[in-house]
């Protein structure tokens, strides 16, 4: 079973607000990812963190590798209706290893 | 720089069948895992493909089986299908050493549906 949990599952937001969500783990993590998924379509990686305590930014995009390698979070700024889409959080289970295990998944949802 | 591909995008099949699903790596992996996403889940790890060889299996019967090639594309094969194999069949790619290893790229995925 699936060992990272995402919350919030759902957010209903206005255009032009800012996002935030999680992702936390009973276990250690060495390395984050955050994807992008758009319905009938595959995961799209829009952030990698390798090093606890490390800021990413892409775009309007801004990720955070927390220090206890525990949790990672992703924000948002400036939604817009491009930004509709499940997000979901990532990571190996052991170092190098290459499986990847998935939180259940943000639904964003973006009124106009 | 050409992505992760996979074909077909979609696939019919009725129960008892048996599929094979194709996926070709982002330009310069080595590496393609295969993941199993059921309607409104994460997806699943079935299993991971290095040098030809399976590197690494999830908790999926021996139904689900595979093959990489030695261009490093790669095959997903699922015998004898069950309705519950309806699913989304994502191929990530990968490189398979040095750094950021761990950091894949999906295809678009197949869409799966057994009747």
């Amino acid at each position: 079973g699936q060992q990272l949990n995402q919350s919030p599952q759902s957010m209903f937001i206005q255009e032009g607000e800012d996002v935030s969500m999680n992702c936390t783990s009973s276990s250690i993590f060495n390395t984050w990812l955050w994807y992008k998924q758009d319905p009938g379509e595959g995961p799209v990686l829009l952030i990698a963190l390798y090093k606890a305590g490390e800021l990413t930014s892409n775009g309007r995009l801004t990720a955070q590798f927390g220090i206890t390698r525990k949790d990672s979070f992703l924000n948002i700024s400036a939604s817009i209706p491009s930004d509709v889409g499940i997000y979901f959080c990532a990571g190996p289970m052991i170092q190098g290893a290459q499986k990847l295990v998935f939180g259940q998944g943000t639904r964003l949802t973006i009124n106009p | 720089d050409a992505g992760v591909t996979q074909s077909p995008t979609h696939l019919i099949k009725t129960r008892g069948q048996q599929v094979t699903l194709r996926c070709s790596p982002k330009s310069g992996h080595d590496t393609v895992s295969w993941y199993q996403q059921a309607l409104g889940q994460g997806p699943q790890f079935i299993f991971q493909y290095y040098e030809e060889e399976e590197r690494q299996r999830g908790n999926f019967p021996d139904r689900f089986s595979g093959h990489q090639f030695p261009n490093y594309s790669s095959e997903l094969n699922v015998n004898a299908l069950l309705l519950g194999d309806s699913a989304l069949y994502l191929c990530a790619s990968s490189l398979g050493t040095g750094e950021g290893t761990d950091t894949q790229y999906f295809g678009p995925g197949t869409r799966l549906t057994v009747l």
